[in-house]
């Protein structure tokens, strides 16, 4: 079955590190996203790809960076860990337009 | 201009009643809304969603009223049982746009 995998599923970091969290997708969607969940802010949109080698900023993009070298791939890059970024990450896919996005069962991460 | 605002942040419902969870937004452009679930511990999960055409839909207990004069959208759930507690996050997305623009999520809990 087609499904939508993150690693790693827990991850505690120091901060300063470079820290990359992976998506992968084997639904063949062109659209890839990556949000963060926090309390009182629900899903925040950080970066997200409509196609290979596409890549736009969202809405909280800053400290994080990400590349789109094929299809079922869009790992999430925090450049320099900051303990504001501790959250929960969830990827997510879709194809076409106003279409469902799927979502990965996320990744908690913690930056001491 | 982007937002979604949903209320209330959290809900408590005896089993068998009714939960209702308001969405309203700003965006004129916005022309697809769907309603996503998340149990703990899970990714959100696409539950039911709406066009502006129309200004109800139900799909078995969940039913979406829809209010475009208002810019206005709810979510109710009939005879609410213990597995719907979960949290419930309204969304939009613009017309030919697949970036979801989410609100803060409500936290239902249901009493047995």
């Amino acid at each position: 079955d087609a499904e939508i995998t993150q690693s790693p599923r827990h991850k505690i970091t120091e901060t300063g590190r470079q820290v990359t969290l992976a998506c992968h997708q084997t639904w063949n969607h062109n659209n890839m996203f990556w949000y963060r969940q926090d309390l009182g802010h629900g899903l925040r949109l950080i970066h997200y790809s409509y196609g290979v080698h596409d890549t736009n900023k969202g809405e909280v993009s800053d400290g994080y960076s990400v590349s789109r070298s094929n299809t079922e791939d869009l790992p999430l890059t925090l450049e320099s860990a900051a303990s504001s970024q501790t959250s929960v990450y969830f990827c997510a896919s879709s194809q076409g337009v106003n279409n469902e996005q799927f979502f990965g069962p996320g990744t908690r991460l913690t930056v001491l | 201009q982007q937002q979604v605002k949903q209320s209330p942040q959290s809900l408590i419902v005896q089993k068998g009643g009714i939960s209702i969870i308001n969405c309203a937004y700003e965006n004129t452009a916005f022309d697809y809304f769907p309603w996503y679930q998340q149990f703990p511990g899970k990714g959100p999960a696409l539950l039911i969603a709406i066009r502006p055409d129309v200004s109800e839909k139900k799909e078995g207990r969940f039913t979406i009223s829809f209010n475009k004069s208002a810019k206005q959208f709810s979510l109710h759930i009939m005879d609410s049982q213990p597995g719907d507690s979960a949290t419930y996050f309204c969304a939009a997305l613009p017309s030919l746009h697949d970036k979801i623009i989410f609100g803060k999520g409500t936290r239902l809990h249901i009493l047995p």
